[in-house]
């Protein structure tokens, strides 16, 4: 696609119900980051894939979060009973190539509202 | 734990004037950073990246980065009120098992009164 895909863009959920987000990367996008964003802050560091392999997932806040990228292409993030401390913008980014020194490209972002 | 740190702000300045962003990190194997804006409601956009000591500029952005110090900065000239956004600092991880990993800082809020 022209850009990376974020869905849903709005969510709420109740307090305990499970979510999940999905990212579809710019295709042929070897890097996939997920990031959360709360209010007035820079975007915390989640996980890491290249290609289907979760390089890095220290920044995943408990074990009730999850992520996935079975073909190396499009992601799912999931939320386990989710807390209230969990609303906030979660953030995917792609890059083309596992190396460092490139552009990131931010998807829209899905808003999570835990009720 | 690698870091990024920055002002948090808000930085004030007025239109036609120099705003200074500041940024240091802690990882002292990074080679590559970046600074992205963020407008409200909106994702990141690249804006600057650098790679060396010293000075890079476009257009009306210049990046400074010295690694001695671990510090990156962003001078923005003749600001203007679409200026006004969040400013991030990220920092590449360059090497070990989580290379290519991307860091971003708090950001700092400028703002740009006319």
């Amino acid at each position: 696609g022209a850009g990376v895909s974020q869905s849903p863009r709005y969510k709420v959920a109740k307090r305990g119900q499970d979510v999940a987000l999905r990212c579809d990367p710019i295709s042929g996008h070897v890097s996939l980051f997920w990031y959360q964003q709360a209010l007035g802050q820079g975007p915390e560091f989640l996980t890491y894939f290249q290609n289907e392999a979760q390089l890095d997932k220290s920044g995943l806040p408990s074990d009730r979060f999850f992520a996935e990228r079975p073909e190396g292409s499009v992601s799912t993030l999931k939320i386990q009973r989710t807390q209230q401390e969990d609303s906030a913008v979660y953030l995917c980014a792609s890059r083309r190539r596992g190396a460092g020194n490139e552009k990131l490209f931010f998807g829209s972002g899905t808003q999570l509202s835990v009720l | 734990q690698k870091e990024v740190e920055q002002n948090s702000g808000p930085l004030s300045v007025p239109e036609g004037a120099i705003a200074s962003l500041n940024c240091t990190y802690s990882d002292r194997g990074s080679q590559s950073f970046f600074w992205y804006r963020q407008y409200s409601g909106k994702s990141p956009e690249l804006i600057m990246s650098i790679y060396s000591n010293g000075d890079k500029e476009d257009g009306r952005f210049t990046a400074q980065l010295n690694k001695a110090s671990q510090y990156v900065s962003l001078l923005i000239r003749d600001s203007q009120p679409s200026d006004s956004a969040t400013y991030l600092c990220a920092v590449n991880i360059d090497y070990g098992g989580s290379q290519g990993n991307l860091i971003f800082g708090k950001g700092t809020k400028l703002s740009v009164k006319p």
